[in-house]
């Protein structure tokens, strides 16, 4: 069964530390892989898209990184602030016909001040 | 910016009533989704379209239909509600290239009672 976990389940940090959010997915054969950011109340917003042949991609201060052959994703946060307050969620895209995405459920992230 | 709107940010209704979710986007994207979000799991499809007139199952489809006349505008409907409905609803469009994002809207909190 395709599937997709994140790790941690939550995370507190304080305002200018680092941290990295993990994700492990069984989804075969694999497309794209993509983080995105959900504010709470609001909507996800995608924050990359990462291909098979490509390990690492950046916005601003998130980093995100694939390793295709053990089906391994990392998103790094830099120099965190407190509008990085969000669930972060993970999303593997299968090669099919069709638009199939298996969602993660997401690590909730709290930065304070 | 792709502008994604769902008609009612939160709506109350009663078991056995009809419910109808309305999604519009303004990017001319062919694909429309509606997932429902549910605490501790990740987004899961209830319906996909692909065009006007065209939808797919997703993985929950039991209990909903959806309408797509236009374009722009993808609608989610709850023939019966049951209280085993109450979900956050979120509605996304993309375009057909299988690697662009999905852009969201911010959701429709249903209780059903």
């Amino acid at each position: 069964k395709n599937q997709v976990e994140q790790s941690p389940q939550s995370l507190i940090i304080l305002e200018g530390k680092n941290c990295t959010l993990q994700c492990n997915y069984t989804v075969s054969p694999f497309s794209n892989l993509r983080w995105y950011k959900q504010d709470t109340g609001r909507g996800p917003v995608s924050l990359t898209i990462m291909t098979f042949s490509e390990n690492t991609k950046s916005n601003g201060r998130y980093t995100a990184t694939l390793d295709a052959d053990t089906k391994q994703s990392s998103l790094h946060i830099t120099a965190s602030q407190l509008s990085d307050s969000a669930s972060y969620i993970c999303v593997v895209s299968e090669e099919n016909y069709g638009q199939n995405f298996v969602f993660g459920p997401g690590t909730r992230l709290s930065v304070l001040p | 910016d792709v502008k994604v709107t769902q008609s009612s940010r939160y709506l109350v209704k009663r078991t056995g009533e009809k419910v109808f979710l309305e999604c519009v986007q303004d990017m001319d994207h062919e694909n429309m989704f509606w997932y429902r979000q549910d605490p501790g799991l990740g987004l899961r499809l209830i319906y996909f379209s692909y065009d006007v007139k065209m939808k797919e199952k997703g993985d929950i489809p039991e209990g909903y239909s959806v309408s797509r006349e236009k374009k722009e505008r993808f609608s989610l409907i709850l023939e019966s509600a049951s209280t085993n409905q109450t979900s956050m609803y979120l509605c996304a469009s993309s375009g057909r290239d299988r690697g662009q994002p999905q852009h969201f809207g911010d959701g429709t909190r249903l209780s059903i009672l």
